[in-house]
């Protein structure tokens, strides 16, 4: 079964950092884009990032350049979000998503891990 | 306010058929495709459509996707109570060199 599950996410104070993971299975991990896309409490989707297969290549919302940054070891099936200088404004669920090709395509969501961050 | 413009909320009758637009620009559904994302509050967001109107394995085909220049648009089909949830366009944007989804669409199923 094709899987994505999320960890790390907390309560944490502005400011602060929090680092999330994501463990991938049931696909070959290696050869799919990832992203991260969040959710803030009763709103809609707001893309957060993109890494290509390698990590080579990554990708940030003009919201979280410079203060979040995407990786990923293939050889662990894990996909990371590291997040600093946090603000109030990032609260929200982040949810891991595993892409299509190259169509932007996103067809495959963990059920997310929850970050609140206080003032 | 998001890059992609889709109406709060839409309704329609058991059975009847309804449509969700997206509007967006050149720089992203005029030159990129567009997918389609439904929600169930509480959960996850599934992916419903593909590259404009393909449909991943297991969706029914009621559901269906069409693009016209700088908008797409969503058609479902044979409602039915399950079918109530909130639905998102997504593209990528060349300018902003990211993603993008609009801001949602609550359907409700009368």
């Amino acid at each position: 079964e094709v899987q994505l599950v999320e960890s790390g996410g907390g309560l944490v104070k502005a400011g602060g950092s929090l680092r999330l993971s994501c463990a991938a299975s049931g696909f070959t991990f290696s050869e799919k884009s990832m992203n991260w896309v969040r959710q803030a409490p009763g709103k809609g989707l707001e893309w957060v990032s993109s890494i290509t297969t390698g990590g080579s290549y990554k990708f940030h919302a003009d919201s979280v350049r410079g203060r979040f940054t995407i990786s990923r070891d293939n050889a662990k099936n894990s996909l990371y979000l590291q997040m600093n200088n946090l603000r109030v404004e990032d609260t929200g669920v982040y949810y891991c998503v595993r892409e299509i090709g190259s169509t932007s395509s996103m067809d495959v969501w963990g059920r997310g891990t929850t970050v609140t961050v206080s003032s | 306010q998001s890059v992609l413009t889709q109406p709060p909320s839409v309704s329609a009758a058991p059975g009847q058929k309804v449509t969700i637009p997206c509007s967006g620009s050149s720089s992203n559904i005029g030159n990129h495709y567009v997918s389609w994302y439904q929600q169930v509050p509480g959960t996850a967001p599934k992916l419903l459509i593909y590259e404009n109107n393909k449909r991943p394995s297991g969706i029914p085909d009621r559901f269906s996707g069409s693009n016209s220049g700088t908008s797409a648009t969503l058609a479902i089909t044979g409602l039915h109570t399950g079918d109530e949830a909130d639905y998102y366009c997504g593209t990528w944007d060349s300018s902003l060199s990211g993603k993008v989804f609009g801001g949602g669409t609550k359907l409700t199923v009368l």
